[in-house]
């Protein structure tokens, strides 16, 4: 148990739809990130929240997009579904925003986009 | 950027044996350096993390990692494995900065035979 809960845990979609995943972060952090996971990969950074704000991004395009609200629960949404966004969506938090801070994950949200 | 490497994507010991698996990174400035495993369809789990306090780290479920600076290496170990070891292992790197982001490698799947 890391403290770090997300929803759904399974979903279903259909190419061009869009989708929002939620995340209650570890109490105590302020700092909320998501990761993708494709089929046999390691996870991938889609983007860091720290107090609302997103300050760091990885090589997603603009419809993957987030929130951070103030008690830093999160939501990520993506838009125009496309078949390569199935996958094992996971979110993390932590105590504070730099690096080296450790990370907690929470168990995923599978989506899958037919 | 950094990047990290694990060597073998497969690998299968028998129950009590020793577990090695091998993860090297590339970095010109020492990195935050985790392991992280994670059972079947579940969220990652931190096995431990090097932060130079110690060359040598100790994690949970009896798991430990020795940082080789010379050799760009944090190799996971464990004396005797165990059928619950079973599970895929992700080795991963902080960047240095203001974001806690992290870059994961491929993973090693790890499968213990009675």
């Amino acid at each position: 148990e890391t403290g770090v809960t997300q929803s759904p845990t399974h979903l279903i979609k259909t190419r061009g739809q869009q989708v929002t995943l939620r995340c209650s972060s570890q109490s105590g952090h302020n700092t909320v990130s998501w990761y993708q996971q494709a089929l046999g990969q390691g996870p991938q950074f889609i983007f860091q929240y720290y107090r609302e704000e997103e300050n760091g991004r990885g090589n997603f395009p603009p419809r993957f997009s987030g929130l951070q609200f103030p008690n830093y629960s999160s939501e990520l949404n993506v838009n125009a579904l496309e078949l390569d966004d199935s996958a094992l969506y996971l979110c993390a938090s932590s105590w504070d925003q730099g690096s080296g801070n450790t990370i907690y994950f929470g168990e995923g949200s599978w989506l899958t986009v037919v | 950027a950094q990047s990290v490497t694990q060597l073998g994507s497969h690998v299968s010991v028998s129950e009590g044996a020793l577990v090695l698996l091998r993860c090297n990174y590339s970095s010109s400035v020492p990195p935050y350096l985790f392991w992280y495993v994670q059972y079947p369809n579940q969220g990652l789990q931190l096995l431990l993390k090097y932060t130079s306090a110690a060359t040598l780290v100790k994690g949970i479920n009896g798991f430990e990692a020795e940082f080789k600076k010379s050799e760009t290496s944090f190799h996971l170990t464990k004396p005797s494995a165990h059928m619950s070891d079973a599970a895929e292992y992700f080795c991963a790197v902080s960047e240095s900065g203001a974001t806690n982001k992290l870059i994961f490698g491929t993973g090693t799947l790890l499968a213990v035979q009675p």
